[in-house]
């Protein structure tokens, strides 16, 4: 079964400096795709970036940005130059195809919290 | 702005109310999905929508009952609820069909009280 994984539950970071987030997963598929979502205080979920598992650079969007390991099954986020409006929920999720429908198994996320 | 239109965006109702959330996209997507969120938990899962047919129900109590009229349009009927059905209800959609990797959009979600 697909698990995701993230082991930092809250983050905390001056505004204007750099943050990683981490993320890993399990699988046995060989081509699949991975979120980051955020989630502000207004309780949207807002797609971040995505990456495609047979792809082997890593995304960016901006001032977001992938790390990438299929060998080690990990996906981090990385966020520069981080912004007041970047503070929010962030939750990393695995696609997988099941019963003919798109299914998202997210993490427990990260609470990241950006200080003036 | 979410192309992902929820209403109500807040909902209180009694353990013997019915009602109904409804969720609207004009993005021409063919999947449409419900989703519950706890506080502090991620979203999960609770049906599936592809071209108008329930492809994914994740064994939901049948208090839940989710009906698409349209391709357009995806409603969830509450009945007879209880107190930890309190949640909120994220619609989303995507293009749909067998082809993984659709990102899936997300509306702003209704949150839900039984009292």
């Amino acid at each position: 079964a697909q698990t995701v994984t993230q082991s930092q539950p809250e983050m905390s970071v001056q505004e204007a400096e750099t943050v990683t987030l981490s993320c890993t997963y399990d699988t046995s598929e060989s081509n699949y795709y991975l979120f980051w979502y955020k989630q502000p205080p207004s309780r949207q979920m807002i797609l971040v970036i995505r990456q495609e598992a047979y792809k082997q650079q890593n995304a960016t969007e901006n001032r977001f940005s992938v790390n990438f390991q299929k060998a080690a099954k990990s996906f981090s986020l990385k966020i520069s130059d981080s912004q007041l409006g970047d503070t929010a929920m962030y939750f990393c999720a695995f696609m997988r195809i099941i019963q003919g429908a798109q299914k998202l198994v997210f993490g427990q996320g990260t609470r990241l919290t950006i200080n003036p | 702005d979410t192309e992902v239109t929820q209403t109500p965006k807040h909902l209180v109702m009694g353990m013997t109310n019915k009602k109904s959330l409804k969720c609207e996209q004009h993005m021409g997507h063919r999947a449409m999905y419900w989703y519950k969120q706890k506080a502090k938990k991620p979203p999960e899962l609770m049906f599936v929508y592809s071209y108008e047919k329930l492809s994914i129900n994740e064994s939901v109590p049948s208090r839940f009952s989710p009906e698409c009229p349209n391709s357009s349009l995806l409603n969830l009927h509450l009945h007879a609820l209880q107190p930890e059905d309190s949640a909120l209800y994220l619609c989303a959609s995507s293009r749909g069909g067998l082809v993984a990797g659709n990102t899936i959009y997300f509306g702003e979600g209704s949150w839900l009280t039984v009292v």
